[in-house]
């Protein structure tokens, strides 16, 4: 199975702060790379697929980066709808796998 | 409006089975394959099972297979995943999602909560 990491697990951050999520994977998946933002209690929804390609209708603050085994995720400009939890998933091969997500809070 | 509407949970005692459904409406269902994604209270996301679109191919994690069965419905556009022998560790938020661009989840049902507990 391809190991997803995220670091850091949370982060504290304030409104209009530039903030960097990195996901690593445990062998190259060249850029079958996903970001989710979950906030609580909902469902997830995507933000990036394909490593850098914005989903329809995501704010363009939100950038994606990275090939192989290191990805980022960029917040730009921290809004106050930003605050939530951030999954990174590989769909290189089954098993489909997330990272265990990264948390990031009002400072 | 694209929507996945997921049903069937609830409280089942250890050992027992019960049958989860996602209800597809506002896209062509018979084009995508759908996933089962669940998550255990207070924790991350963890993908269990997809159906293809054409419903020929099936695909498991380890922590399911054997136990539970996903099949598609192309009348009613449903996917339902039938879960047996379930076990406390099964308790979870079980979510349908859409796969979309390079297999990403672009569109997910609200979840139904499984609890596994005598």
């Amino acid at each position: 199975d391809i190991q997803m990491t995220q670091s850091p697990s949370s982060l504290s951050a304030s409104v209009g702060d530039r903030v960097t999520l990195t996901c690593r994977t445990s062998q190259h998946i060249n850029t079958y790379l996903n970001w989710y933002q979950q906030k609580q209690g909902k469902a997830p929804t995507l933000l990036i697929y394909a490593a850098s390609n914005l989903h329809s209708g995501v704010p363009s603050r939100f950038t994606g980066g990275g090939s192989g085994t290191h990805f980022t995720l960029t917040i730009a400009s921290l809004q106050a709808e930003d605050f939530a939890t951030y999954y990174c998933q590989q769909t290189y091969g089954t098993p489909l796998t997330f990272g265990g997500g990264t948390k990031v809070e009002i400072k | 409006q694209e929507q996945l509407v997921e049903s069937g949970g609830g409280v089942v005692q250890p050992g027992k089975s019960l049958t989860l459904s996602c209800a597809a409406s506002g896209f062509a269902f018979s084009k995508f394959a759908i996933h089962w994604v669940r998550q255990a209270p207070g924790k991350g996301l963890d993908w269990i099972t997809v159906i293809s679109d054409d419903g020929d191919t099936e695909d498991y994690a380890d922590s399911v297979k054997g136990r539970f069965t996903i099949s598609r419905d192309h009348l009613d556009n449903t996917v339902d995943l039938h879960m047996t022998s379930l076990r406390p560790d099964d308790t979870a938020t079980y979510f349908c999602a859409r796969g979309g661009t390079y297999s990403s989840f672009d569109l997910w049902g609200q979840g139904t909560l499984v609890t596994v507990s005598s």
